[in-house]
């Protein structure tokens, strides 16, 4: 059975700052997602990873996959307030080719303070 | 990129009556989705919706309670039957884009049972 472990949990980080949330998951997989949740609203996607040492940034935000140790970061460079949000990473099942069927992390709920 | 119009975006409804959530994308998915967020938690695949056929539904949920229906490729929906308070979620559907790989969502439908 697959599962996706996020952590850390909460994250409270001052803006400028640097930090890095880890995704480790249990069994192979060859697609990992990264979602962004605001208070209230859908998930926004960020980034689809789908190859060993993938690496994709988009502004602030830098996630990077490690199949053979099973981890996928999202790296966070100066952060700054609108970054607060929960972000989950989410891996692809795959089973009997049921694509799309993912199993996501707890999510990471980030608060950026001035 | 898919967009997703899912309605309602909240209800409020009464133990032992019964809701149905609509799912529509603006363009052709190769596969769609229904998850579940309880409240605070992560998201869990109820599930798959099959074009045409009867949807293949994840362990823990049944089609008397969450009977699904895709009649085509653009459009779902999603009932959730004999609501209990216990059924108080959001309720999101998805959308495979087989163009590049990411998987969309839709708004969301927040649910409260009384």
């Amino acid at each position: 059975e697959l599962k996706v472990e996020q952590n850390p949990l909460f994250l409270s980080m001052q803006e400028g700052k640097n930090y890095t949330i880890y995704c480790n998951y249990s069994t192979t997989s060859d697609r990992l997602y990264w979602y962004r949740q605001d208070p209230g609203k859908s998930l926004e996607s960020l980034f689809v990873l789908l190859s060993n040492g993938a690496v994709k940034q988009e502004g602030r935000l830098m996630a990077s996959l490690d199949t053979k140790a099973r981890l996928s970061t999202l790296h966070i460079t100066a952060a700054v307030h609108d970054l607060s949000a929960t972000y989950f990473c989410a891996v692809d099942n795959g089973l009997g080719g049921s694509q799309g069927n993912l199993i996501f992390g707890k999510g990471t709920k980030l608060s950026v303070k001035p | 990129s898919a967009v997703i119009s899912q309605k309602p975006s909240r209800d409020i409804c009464q133990r032992g009556t019964s809701l149905t959530i609509q799912c529509q994308v603006d363009s052709q998915v190769t596969m769609m989705f229904w998850y579940r967020q309880q409240p605070g938690q992560s998201l869990t695949l109820i599930a798959t919706a099959n074009q045409g056929s009867e949807a293949t539904y994840e362990s823990g949920f049944v089609i008397d309670k969450f009977p699904i229906s895709r009649p085509n490729l653009t459009f779902s929906t999603l009932t959730v039957s004999n609501m209990s308070p216990e059924d108080s979620s959001i309720y999101l559907c998805s959308g495979r884009d087989g163009f590049n790989e990411k998987l969309f969502f839709g708004s969301g439908t927040q649910l409260s049972v009384l």
